[in-house]
This record gives structure tokens, sequence and C-alpha cells, in this order.
């Protein structure tokens, strides 16, 4: 049991690139999310899912796109890496509602965009 | 809006108690959550109480809940230097997408031996 696995861990873009994070947790849990975190800001969210074939936006979302075509998988995505998108991107799930204290977080990946 | 506050930095003795402090404005948290993160590490959750409880007490971990003033304290016994890390206080509401935290800037505590 891997729990939340983040790949890559490190990348680095220039401005206009695009890349995708993948999250995956094998726990079969309902909902993931994707937060980033900046100094002194804590962790805001990006984007979330309910489920299967869901997406949602969170706080944070301009500038991202997410798609969740597996349960076991959520991909964010930027089309067109920008430097203020430099931060760690942390990827967490949890199970569903009536069992959902604790969110499960990925080691994160550290983007910089330059 | 929601948000939550935290000091950015707590400096102690190895030995000594440390005690971190939070506080927050949204009054419908269902759960509030300590979270520990290591140096390039990801988020690890330490503890969490309900919020209909007052204290919650976990080996060298006593969270302390003030729901009037929405003041979430983090008591950490006999400090460690393992303990150094930035703690995160978060509060959590449960809507239609699960259990959604919102995050502190976190505190950064620097243990001296």
């Amino acid at each position: 049991n891997a729990g939340v696995t983040q790949t890559p861990k490190f990348r680095v873009l220039k401005t206009g690139q695009s890349m995708t994070l993948l999250c995956a947790q094998d726990m079969n849990h309902e909902y993931m999310y994707w937060y980033r975190q900046d100094p002194g800001m804590g962790l805001r969210l990006i984007h979330y899912s309910v489920g299967e074939g869901t997406t949602a936006k969170g706080e944070v979302p301009d500038g991202y796109n997410v798609s969740r075509l597996k349960k076991q998988n959520f991909l964010l995505g930027l089309e067109s890496a920008a430097p203020s998108q430099t931060s760690v991107y942390f990827c967490a799930s949890i199970q569903n509602r009536e069992n959902s204290y604790e969110q499960y977080f990925g080691p994160g990946t550290r983007l910089t965009v330059t | 809006g929601e948000d939550v506050e935290q000091s950015l930095f707590l400096s102690v003795r190895e030995g000594d108690s440390s005690v971190i402090n939070c506080t927050y404005t949204d009054s419908s948290s269902t759960y509030l959550y300590w979270y520990k993160q290591e140096p390039g590490a990801g988020l690890q959750l330490l503890t969490y109480i309900f919020s209909n409880m007052d204290m919650k007490q976990d080996q060298r971990l006593t969270v302390l809940l003030n729901k009037k003033d929405k003041h979430l304290s983090l008591r950490i016994a006999d400090t460690q230097t393992g303990d150094s890390a930035i703690y995160f206080c978060a509060e959590s509401r449960h809507n239609n997408a699960g259990n959604m935290l919102t995050f502190g800037g976190g505190t950064r505590l620097m243990v001296k031996p």
C-alpha cells in the first residue's frame, strides 16, 4: 500500500511550456485534491474531484486544468506555464464524507518556472 | 470567507514545552487539525480535534480548543530537536467536496539543543 504518490518530484519549466503532474492513490479513495504551497501562505486548493469523471474548481484554479479519468489518478495540467506557478504542489485524498477526518498527502512536486 | 492565522516562528530550547497558536474565523468548522511538515517532505497529520471538544491529549501533544474565541493551540511537551519543522493549523467543513481544508500559513518551530 503506497498511499498517495506524485510524479515527478522535481521539474523545471520555461515560461510557456506545458506539463502534467500525476497523483495516484491506491486506497480506493473517492475524493482527491490538488494544492499549491507558497512561502508563508499555507496550502491553497487549486482543483478537487469528488469521484471518477468529476472535477471542480478550488480557491486558485486559474492557469490549471485537471482530469480524473480513473478513480485512482488525478492529473494536474499546466497548459502554458508562468513564473507565478513556481510552487510546491501537493495532492491529497480522502475516502468519503462519513469517514473523512484525515486527508492523506503525497510527498509533493517542486516546480520551478523560469 | 474563511481565514486561519498563525504566527510565523517559534524558538524553544530542547526539553522545554512549545505552544503553537492558531486563530480561525469559520464558526461552522467541523474538525481542526495540526499537520507537521519536515524539510522537503509532505504534510503529516499530527492530531485533530472535533469542534465539540475542548481538549485532546495524545502522548506529548495537547490540543486546546476555545470555540468561543476561535482559538486553537498545540502544546508539545519535552520538545526535542526532531520536533523542528513547520506546523500547520487547518480547519475543515464537510460539504459536497468532502473534507475541505483551509490552512494557516504555518509556524516554523526551531528547537535549540
